[in-house]
């Protein structure tokens, strides 16, 4: 069965450090892969994805994300966290062998806090 | 890209009661998606909505308790029907214009308590 892992329920570090948000998936073919984010009592908020070509992907508030294909892989990365950035992560793949339907297939989510 | 407008952002219910949810986006789009959403944790896809069509229901839901309406390319509702207190949650607005590989967007959610 098709499926979007985030391993980590939770992810704490501290301001200023590097954060890694993980990501695995189980999707036949050349799937595409999105991340989003949530803040509290907000809705989702495209960061970036990947479609194809290079593997490190740049997408919004500095955050940035590399496609790993022999390990099926799509980790959020950022060079140095905020605690603007505590919120809600989450990962989807898109299966493209599954026509125009467009459904995403999401990972349960990883909380991100980061400390002052 | 598309803005959602998704009304209204929260309800507290009565139980037996419908709720009914409206999405309006900026731009034409063929294919709207509604969510639900414990707080805090995954989405879980209701259904999709074409229109002109018959909505799509995923498995556990069904058109009785979740009618979907879809007038125009721009607008679509979502009715929670004769509620209880395991449909409280937030419910969700989606859509992907363009070509396959855009990005979908988001209405801010509809946070529904049923007491």
């Amino acid at each position: 069965a098709q499926s979007v892992a985030q391993p980590e329920d939770q992810v704490n570090v501290a301001e200023g450090n590097p954060l890694t948000v993980k990501c695995t998936y189980s999707v036949s073919g050349n799937p595409y892969l999105f991340w989003y984010v949530q803040y509290p009592n907000r809705g989702l908020q495209f960061l970036l994805k990947y479609i194809t070509g290079d593997n490190l992907v740049k997408g919004s508030y500095g955050f940035e994300a590399e496609f790993n294909k022999s390990q099926t892989s799509f980790h959020l990365k950022k060079p140095s966290a905020l605690v603007s950035d505590s919120a809600l992560y989450f990962c989807a793949v898109r299966d493209v062998r599954a026509g125009n339907n467009r459904k995403l297939i999401w990972g349960l989510g990883t909380s991100l806090a980061v400390n002052p | 890209s598309a803005v959602i407008s998704q009304k209204p952002s929260r309800d507290i219910c009565q139980r037996g009661t419908s709720l009914t949810i409206q999405c309006q986006v900026d731009s034409q789009v063929t294919m709207m998606f509604w969510y639900r959403q414990q707080p805090g944790q995954s989405l879980t896809l209701i259904a999709t909505a074409n229109q002109g069509s018959e909505a799509t229901y995923e498995s556990g839901f069904v058109i009785d308790k979740f009618p979907i309406s879809r007038p125009n390319l721009t607008f679509s509702t979502l009715t929670v029907s004769n509620m209880s207190p395991e449909d409280s949650s937030i419910y969700l607005c989606s859509v992907a214009p363009g070509v396959g590989d855009t990005e979908a967007f988001f209405g801010q959610g509809t946070r529904l308590t049923v007491v």
